[in-house]
């Protein structure tokens, strides 16, 4: 069974830093992109980051380009979303997922890690 | 960007009863492989989403046949042909033929 947990979420002061963390199993990890996606009351769902099978190619969404570094651990099936300089507006429950475009049964999502950006 | 939106953005419903959500795109999501990779997600309160569709109406395990998905290019349309309590969440149409993948703003579905 694939599973997806996420962990690393909490309060932070805007400008701080954060690193979440996205412990994968069920699955051989270093054969799938990966993805993090958040979901914020005023945005709704906004796909933030995607990171191919090495970690050789990665895609953000401009919001938080320069600010956000996702990363991957093949070995240890984990994906990391380092985020600096963060801003109230990135507050948002933030999904690891696994998303399959062409293949049924194959989109899975992680429970979720809140981030809250407040002073 | 693929900006997606949908109507209505909410949707009260009697049980029973047949539901319809838009979803439009502001640019064709028809791929260079010929492929339209447009998506349905439903998030349940407290809940992760789910996929329901994806390339428009290819229907993911466990979805009942009561949903159905459709459209091309720009326009697309899920359906619901008699509500369930069940069915009370958000729905959100999702493209990921461009890069960034984007979502609609969401539609919420509850009971009159």
């Amino acid at each position: 069974e694939v599973q997806l947990v996420e962990s690393g979420g909490g309060l932070v002061q805007p400008g701080g830093s954060l690193r979440l963390s996205c412990a994968a199993s069920g699955f051989t990890f270093s054969d799938y992109w990966i993805s993090w996606i958040r979901l914020s009351p005023g945005k709704g769902l906004e796909w933030v980051a995607h990171i191919n099978q090495d970690g050789s190619d990665k895609y953000y969404v401009d919001s938080v380009k320069g600010r956000f570094t996702v990363s991957r651990d093949n070995a240890k099936s984990s994906l990391f979303l380092q985020m600096n300089s963060l801003r109230a507006e990135d507050t948002a429950v933030y999904y690891c997922a696994r998303l399959i475009r062409s293949a049924a049964n194959s989109a899975h999502w992680g429970q979720g890690t809140l981030v809250t950006v407040s002073s | 960007d693929a900006v997606m939106t949908q109507s209505p953005l909410s949707l009260p419903v009697t049980l029973g009863q047949p539901a319809s959500i838009s979803c439009r795109s502001s640019q064709s999501l028809v791929h260079s492989d010929g492929n339209t990779y447009l998506s349905w997600f439903q998030q349940r309160p407290g809940q992760s989403p789910r996929r329901l569709f994806y390339k428009v109406s290819n229907r993911d395990s466990g979805v009942p046949d009561r949903f159905s998905g459709s459209g091309s290019g720009t326009d697309f349309t899920l359906k619901i042909s008699r509500v369930e309590a069940e069915d009370v969440a958000i729905y959100y149409c999702m493209q990921v033929t461009h890069w960034p993948h984007t979502f609609g703003p969401g539609t919420k579905v509850d009971i009159k």
